[in-house]
């Protein structure tokens, strides 16, 4: 059964240090999205992709997070510097433009 | 406002007992999409049902039952004889179309259940 690979699940950083996300879709779905998921909450979108395009970044902390999808399959994540605040579980998933989404297993950061 | 409200933030139950999740939504859209998902304490996100707005069928899925009503706008699950498994949080998301045609995904904040044994 296809599903959406993230790496790696655990990470732990050191804060101001650089920290990157990856996560490969499920074959054939075109939109991409990457939420933060803090504990005892609900997701909360960080950007939205449709094929390489961002659809959705509204809710990405610019100045230090960024994210690209250059040739519409796998996506990065980048957090740099990294700040305690950042410490969550960060979700990959894909889907085709009107269905579910299909969540990865996720990235746990742990900023300290 | 709240788009998707799930009210009870958790429910704890006893094995066999039946439990519904509460899911009110409130949208413009005459086309939209209502989803469940389950997150266990492995973090993942699993998804369990997606219901457009054109299909008010109820369905059912072994001990899992879903009840849309758009009369009332609520898309209720029930856990028929509930298992320490079922154990988890829950979330009701809707997909509506934004300016631009682009399809957004609004969640809930979740409702953790306990199923105690």
């Amino acid at each position: 059964e296809a599903e959406v690979a993230q790496s790696p699940r655990y990470k732990i950083t050191e804060k101001s240090q650089a920290v990157a996300f990856w996560c490969d879709p499920i074959s054939g779905h075109a939109t991409l999205y990457w939420y933060r998921q803090i504990l005892g909450q609900g997701p909360e979108l960080l950007v939205q992709f449709q094929d390489e395009s961002v659809v959705d970044d509204s809710q990405l902390p610019k100045d230090r997070f960024s994210a690209e999808r250059l040739k519409g399959v796998d996506s990065t994540l980048k957090i740099q510097p990294a700040e305690l605040g950042d410490s969550a579980m960060y979700l990959c998933a894909s889907g085709r433009w009107d269905t579910e989404a299909f969540f990865g297993q996720g990235t746990r950061l742990t900023v300290v | 406002a709240q788009k998707v409200t799930q009210a009870q933030t958790e429910i704890s139950v006893v094995e066999k007992e039946d439990v519904t999740l509460d899911c009110v939504y409130e949208t413009r859209d005459t086309t939209y999409y209502l989803f469940w998902y389950k997150q266990p304490p492995s973090g993942e996100l699993v998804f369990l049902i997606r219901r457009n707005s054109f299909d008010e069928q109820n369905e059912i899925s072994g001990r899992y039952s879903w009840n849309f009503q758009k009369s009332t706008s609520s898309f209720n699950f029930t856990i028929t004889a509930s298992q320490v498994v079922d154990s988890a949080v829950y979330f009701c998301a809707l997909s509506e179309l934004e300016a631009g045609n682009n399809r957004k995904l609004i969640w809930g904040l979740g409702t953790s259940l306990a199923v105690n044994p």
